[in-house]
């Protein structure tokens, strides 16, 4: 079955610090790719999206590149700040019909 | 426009009763989908509606039902409750389905079973 893996931290990091927060997945065919985040107390939004291999999705600074040759989808931020303390979520859609499926969530705390 | 609303937001229940959570769609969302989100076993999916047809059911007992009505509102209901059904409930809408459409989640709906 479908199934997505990233690291589940937590993760600590200072401001202004580097983050990378890896995904891979398992699925058949060619999935959508998602990364949403979820902030204390609140639901999920989603944060940036990728539908086929090679592309980048982005927003609010974050990026993540679908690459299908290493099945993965990593999360990369150049300069975090203390507001991007959040969990956050990788998740896939198989575009054959089957509901989403999404990662554990890694818990990210910045720290100012 | 308004969010995906989740009534209530808390509730405590004890063992063996039932309860019954609330969602309101984004206007103009025709598909609602359920999770439950615990520490242990992550967002797992419970089950989708579309037009007031159940179109998908995840991995979990007959316990757990739902239901979808003509104006898209959806609520779920838990017999019997049980310890391990402590969870937040995470209710989610999408103009198309979950199958070609993005979801937009409501902040939850927190059960605590003693």
């Amino acid at each position: 079955g479908n199934s997505v893996t990233q690291m589940e931290g937590p993760v600590t990091l200072s401001e202004e610090a580097f983050l990378t927060i890896n995904c891979t997945y398992t699925a058949t065919g060619y999935p959508s790719l998602f990364w949403y985040v979820q902030y204390p107390g609140e639901g999920l939004q989603l944060l940036l999206k990728a539908t086929k291999a090679d592309d980048k999705g982005s927003n609010k600074g974050f990026e993540a590149t679908y690459r299908k040759e290493t099945t993965s989808f990593h999360l990369e931020k150049g300069s975090v700040q203390v507001s991007d303390s959040a969990v956050y979520f990788c998740a896939l859609r198989d575009n054959y019909g089957q509901n989403f499926v999404f990662g554990p969530g890694t818990r990210l705390s910045v720290l100012p | 426009k308004a969010g995906v609303t989740q009534t209530p937001r808390y509730l405590i229940k004890t063992r063996g009763q039932q309860v019954t959570l609330s969602c309101s769609p984004i206007s103009g969302h025709r598909s609602v989908s359920w999770y439950q989100q615990t520490p242990g076993q992550g967002l797992q999916f419970l089950f989708e509606y579309f037009s007031e047809t159940q179109r998908n059911k995840g991995n979990f007992p007959g316990r757990f039902s739902g239901r979808q009505f003509s104006n898209s509102r959806s609520e779920m209901n838990v017999s019997t409750l049980e310890l391990g059904d402590s969870a937040l409930y995470l209710c989610a809408s999408s103009l198309r389905g979950v199958v070609a459409g993005e979801l937009f989640f409501g902040e939850g709906s927190r059960l605590t079973v003693l």
